[in-house]
């Protein structure tokens, strides 16, 4: 069974606080991506990797880095959090192909206080 | 700029069929998907039109008209299990997805 995986469901932490989210898939996909979802806004893309060490900015980079280490691993990383990056943020893989058939993750719901 | 436009809500019937519209603006285009998500877990894949035309799949269907950059995702012998929402997204160089249309069954 396929599986995207993430660190934590729930998060809090505090203003100017270094967060880390962690993605882990199990299928070998070289592709993987990190949304934020928030009511009304949809799914928007905050960056995404087509292969270990590579990155390429979403739509909403700003605030957020990554790293990919690993073919299976996608970090996403707040390097000081404030209250606006209270979120939901979902992690996502695919295969390279037809359709780009995503893969999602359960979710980490983060609130900065 | 890149803009998928998709209703906010619809509302139907058990039992009935129901569409939902999606038109997008996009600066590349290689295909429309459909997502689904209930409250509370994931998104899911349900489909993927790269070519015009009619998908089935089950009591899916999605369509695509790349001329008219619009497409739909049709729902027959609603359940209230489809009570959810529903997103498009459009794959260009990256997906994008459209801000979800919440879809609420009627008993």
């Amino acid at each position: 069974d396929v599986k995207v995986t993430q660190s934590s469901r729930y998060l809090v932490k505090r203003t100017g606080e270094k967060v880390f989210l962690e993605c882990v898939q199990d299928m070998d996909h070289e592709n993987m991506f990190w949304y934020r979802q928030d009511p009304g806004l949809g799914l928007r893309l905050i960056y995404f990797s087509y292969d270990v060490k590579m990155k390429e900015k979403g739509d909403i980079p700003e605030g957020y880095s990554v790293s990919r280490e690993k073919k299976e691993r996608f970090s996403l990383i707040l390097e000081s959090a404030s209250t606006n990056q209270t979120s939901m943020y979902l992690c996502a893989s695919s295969a390279i192909g037809v359709g780009y058939e995503q893969y999602f993750g359960p979710g980490t719901r983060l609130t900065v206080t | 700029g890149q803009s998928l436009e998709q209703p906010s809500e619809v509302t139907a019937v058990e039992g009935a069929i129901v569409q939902i519209n999606c038109t997008y603006q996009t600066s590349g285009f290689y295909g429309l998907s459909w997502y689904q998500q209930h409250d509370g877990g994931a998104p899911t894949f349900l489909s993927y039109n790269a070519l015009d035309g009619l998908e089935e799949t089950g009591r899916f269907s999605s369509f695509l008209s790349r001329s008219d950059s619009y497409g739909y995702l049709l729902l027959q012998e609603l359940q209230m299990k489809d009570s959810a929402s529903y997103f498009c997204a459009v794959r260009e160089d990256k997906i994008i997805f459209g801000k979800g249309t919440r879809l609420h069954i009627l008993p």
